[in-house]
C-alpha cells in the first residue's frame, strides 16, 4: 500500500457515541497532521506531530483527541461530538528538515453527526 | 487582512483557454509556497511548489513576488481534466504548518 491512507472512509454517530479515526503514512515521512475542511471554508489545521511529539493544537475542542503511537500511524479519538462538527477530516504528512514542508494528503474520512 | 487570500471564481472557460489565478498572503516571513488541487468529495493533491524565480510544469506555471506577497497560478491550453479547486498554501510563521486558501474552482467547458 502506497501514500497516506485513512479509515473509515464515511462515519455517521450520534452525539453520545465514541469512535476513532486512523490514518496510516506509507512515505517515510516524521511528520503527521489533522486537518478539518468544512463546506465553504478552507482547510483548518488541528494538530500537528512531528517526531511522535504534539507540536501544535490549533484552539481544539478536547472533544477531539489525537494519538500518535509511532511515526507511521496517528489517530484522532472523537466523544461527545456536535453536529457542527461534521465535517470532511483529512490527514496528512510530510517530510520535515527538508526545508519545503509538502504535505501529502490522505482521502479523507466523511463525518456526520446526528 | 486573511492569511492566505484567493478570488474564489468560479472561473468558466472553455477549453484550449488560458486561465491565471491569484493569491495574496500576509505573512511576510513565509518561505514555503504551493499550488495544491482538490477535485469535487476528494483529497487535495499537491499541484507543483513555487519557487522565487518562477517555475513552469507543462502548461503550469508558477511565479512568486515576495515584494507584493502575491503567488500567481497560469494554466494554458485548458482541458476538460482542469476542471478543479486550486489551493494557494504557504507555511506559517513558524515553519510548522501549512495555511490554505480557501481555494478557486475552474471549471473547463467544450
Amino acid at each position: 500500500e502506497t501514500g497516506v491512507t485513512q479509515t473509515p472512509r464515511h462515519l455517521v454517530m450520534g452525539m453520545t457515541n465514541k469512535k476513532s479515526l486512523k490514518c496510516e503514512q506509507h512515505l517515510g515521512h516524521n511528520a503527521m497532521y489533522w486537518y478539518k475542511q468544512s463546506a465553504k471554508k478552507p482547510l483548518e489545521l488541528m494538530f500537528v506531530y512531528n517526531f511522535k511529539e504534539q507540536t501544535e493544537n490549533n484552539s481544539v475542542p478536547s472533544r477531539f483527541s489525537p494519538e500518535c503511537p509511532n511515526s507511521s500511524h496517528l489517530f484522532l479519538h472523537l466523544h461527545t461530538l456536535q453536529p457542527e462538527d461534521s465535517a470532511l477530516y483529512l490527514c496528512a504528512s510530510s517530510q520535515e528538515g527538508t526545508g519545503r514542508n509538502e504535505q501529502f494528503f490522505g482521502p479523507g474520512t466523511r463525518l456526520t453527526v446526528l | 487582512r486573511k492569511e492566505v487570500e484567493q478570488d474564489p471564481g468560479p472561473f468558466n472557460v472553455p477549453e484550449g483557454a488560458t486561465v491565471a489565478f491569484n493569491c495574496t498572503y500576509s505573512n511576510s516571513a513565509s518561505q514555503s509556497f504551493f499550488w495544491y488541487r482538490q477535485d469535487c468529495r476528494k483529497e487535495p493533491k499537491l499541484l507543483m511548489s513555487v519557487y522565487s524565480s518562477g517555475n513552469e510544469d507543462g502548461r503550469f506555471t508558477a511565479q512568486l513576488n515576495r515584494a507584493s506577497q502575491y503567488i500567481s497560478l497560469l494554466i494554458r491550453d485548458s482541458k476538460l481534466s482542469d476542471s478543479a479547486t486550486y489551493l494557494c498554501v504557504v507555511n506559517n510563521q513558524a515553519g510548522t504548518a501549512l495555511i490554505f486558501g480557501k481555494g478557486t474552482t475552474l471549471s473547463v467547458s467544450s
